[in-house]
């Protein structure tokens, strides 16, 4: 059975620092996700990532992937407080015949 | 483009009565899926189809639950004698699959199910 982990699972940071988050997973897979979720609204997606070493940039956030160690990173930079929200990762490894497997989510508070 | 639509967006009921929930997918998307959230958890896989052929479906959480997509458009998820359980948020995504190569899944704003 395929487990994803995501930590931290609670994070409050000040503006302006850097944190990574980590999403491991279980099972072989090229295929990692990452999605943004704001209180009672569904999830945006964020960056997909298709291959190991794969390394996708938006704003403040980076995301990483290394199959290998079947592990993607997360980082923000400079955080701001816009980007409080919880962050879920999410592996496919059937070609979407099993849909996605998330983590548990990162809650995310960014405080001025 | 209007994105993935879902109606209702909530949905209070009564313990035992049959709900039917409601997924238009981004046009021309080919692949349909269903989740389900409850509160503090990652979503989880429920079922998918491709056009009109269901093709995984052993994940549906019991057999009150069942879902169609008859036309290969829109699609429905029925949940029949809710439980308080059954209490979470329903989601739905779709994606193009085009090609055989699958790609990322866009999500409706979802429907919110309270079973009293």
């Amino acid at each position: 059975e395929l487990k994803v982990e995501q930590n931290p699972l609670f994070l409050s940071m000040q503006e302006g620092k850097n944190y990574t988050i980590y999403c491991n997973y279980s099972t072989t897979s090229d295929r990692l996700y990452w999605y943004r979720q704001d209180p009672g609204k569904s999830l945006e997606s964020l960056f997909v990532l298709l291959s190991n070493g794969a390394v996708k940039q938006e704003g403040r956030l980076m995301a990483s992937l290394d199959t290998k160690a079947r592990l993607s990173t997360l980082h923000i930079t400079a955080a701001v407080h816009d980007l409080s929200a919880t962050y879920f990762c999410a592996v496919d490894v059937r070609g979407g015949a099993d849909g996605l497997t998330f983590g548990k989510g990162t809650h995310l508070i960014i405080q001025p | 483009d209007t994105g993935v639509s879902q109606d209702p967006r909530h949905k209070i009921t009564k313990r035992g009565q049959n709900v039917t929930f409601r997924c238009d997918p981004i046009s021309e998307h080919n692949r349909l899926y269903w989740y389900r959230q409850t509160l503090g958890q990652g979503p989880e896989f429920l079922t998918y189809f491709q056009n009109e052929a269901q093709l995984e479906k052993s994940r549906l959480l019991s057999d009150r639950f069942s879902a169609e997509r008859p036309k290969g458009s829109f699609s429905t998820l029925e949940i029949q004698r809710t439980e308080q359980g059954d209490s979470a948020m329903y989601l739905c995504a779709s994606t193009p699959a085009v090609g055989g190569e699958y790609n990322e899944q866009f999500f409706g704003p979802g429907t919110r199910l309270t079973v009293l």
